[in-house]
C-alpha cells in the first residue's frame, strides 16, 4: 500500500502545549500536504512543503520534512482547544493524492 | 477560495436501492476529480480518479459495477452507488483539482457525504 503511517494514532494534550505529530511514507514525493478533520467534516488544506524544501512555517504550524528518511512532521505551538481534530498528511508523486493514517488530537482547556 | 459543494451531507436508504452523490466545483473548473472512502476513526482511501470526458480509473479492489463514477462536465462529477449494502455505509469524499493547476497543489475538498444503508 502507498498509504503513509503517522504517529500517534491519538494524542492528548492541554492548551498551551505543543503538539507533534509524524508522518512516515513509502515512495519518492513532489510534495507532502497536511491536512485537517473536524469530526464527520471535509478537509481543510494547512500546509503543503515541496521535495526540496526542508522545513515551513505557517502561523502556530511548523512542518519539516526529511526526504531521505521518508518522514515529516508537524507541530503546532500553543494548542487551543479548537485545534482538536485530526490531521493527515498527504503525499502525491503523479496523479494521486495518497493519504496516511491520522493522527486524532483532542486539546483539553 | 475555491469552493467544493458535494451533496448531499447524508443519506439513509434502504438496502439494494442506489445512491448519487454529486461533487460540484463552483467558481473553477476541474479536469480531476478525485472520490475518497472513510470509514469512522480510519483515513481516507482514494477510491477513484474521474476525468472529465473520459472513464474512471479506480483502485485495486474497488468493483467499478458497483461505484459508478460519471464526470461529464468540467464543474461536476457523480458517484452512484449501485444496490448499496450495509458494508457499504461509509463517508464519501470528493476532491477537484483546479484545471489551471498542473500539480496537485489545487485540489480542493468537499464536505463530504455520509451514506448509512439500512
Amino acid at each position: 500500500s502507498q498509504q503513509g503511517e503517522e504517529d500517534p494514532q491519538a494524542l492528548s494534550i492541554q492548551e498551551g502545549e505543543n503538539a507533534t505529530m509524524n508522518c512516515s511514507y513509502k515512495t519518492s514525493i513532489n510534495n507532502l500536504q497536511w491536512y485537517r478533520q473536524n469530526s464527520g467534516r471535509g478537509l481543510v488544506h494547512l500546509i503543503l512543503i515541496r521535495s526540496n524544501e526542508r522545513e515551513k512555517h505557517s502561523g502556530r504550524l511548523r512542518v519539516t520534512l526529511d526526504t531521505s528518511k521518508k518522514s515529516s512532521s508537524l507541530l503546532i505551538t500553543a494548542s487551543r482547544a479548537a485545534d482538536t481534530a485530526s490531521y493527515f498528511c498527504a503525499t502525491s508523486n503523479t496523479d494521486k493524492l495518497i493519504f496516511g493514517t491520522g493522527t486524532r488530537l483532542q486539546v483539553f482547556p | 477560495g475555491a469552493v467544493v459543494s458535494q451533496h448531499p451531507s447524508w443519506v439513509i436508504c434502504k438496502s439494494g436501492t442506489s445512491v448519487k452523490i454529486e461533487c460540484r466545483s463552483l467558481d473553477f473548473q476541474a479536469t480531476t476529480m478525485f472520490w475518497y472512502r472513510q470509514f469512522p476513526k480510519q483515513s481516507l482511501m482514494l477510491m477513484a480518479t474521474s476525468n472529465e470526458g473520459s472513464k474512471a480509473t479506480y483502485e485495486q479492489g474497488v468493483e467499478k459495477d458497483k461505484f459508478l463514477i460519471n464526470h461529464a462536465s468540467l464543474t461536476l462529477s457523480t458517484l452512484t452507488v449501485t444496490s448499496a449494502h450495509p458494508e457499504d455505509s461509509s463517508f464519501y469524499i470528493c476532491s477537484a483539482r483546479d484545471i489551471r493547476g498542473g500539480t496537485l497543489e489545487k485540489l480542493f475538498f468537499g464536505s463530504g457525504t455520509q451514506l448509512s444503508v439500512l
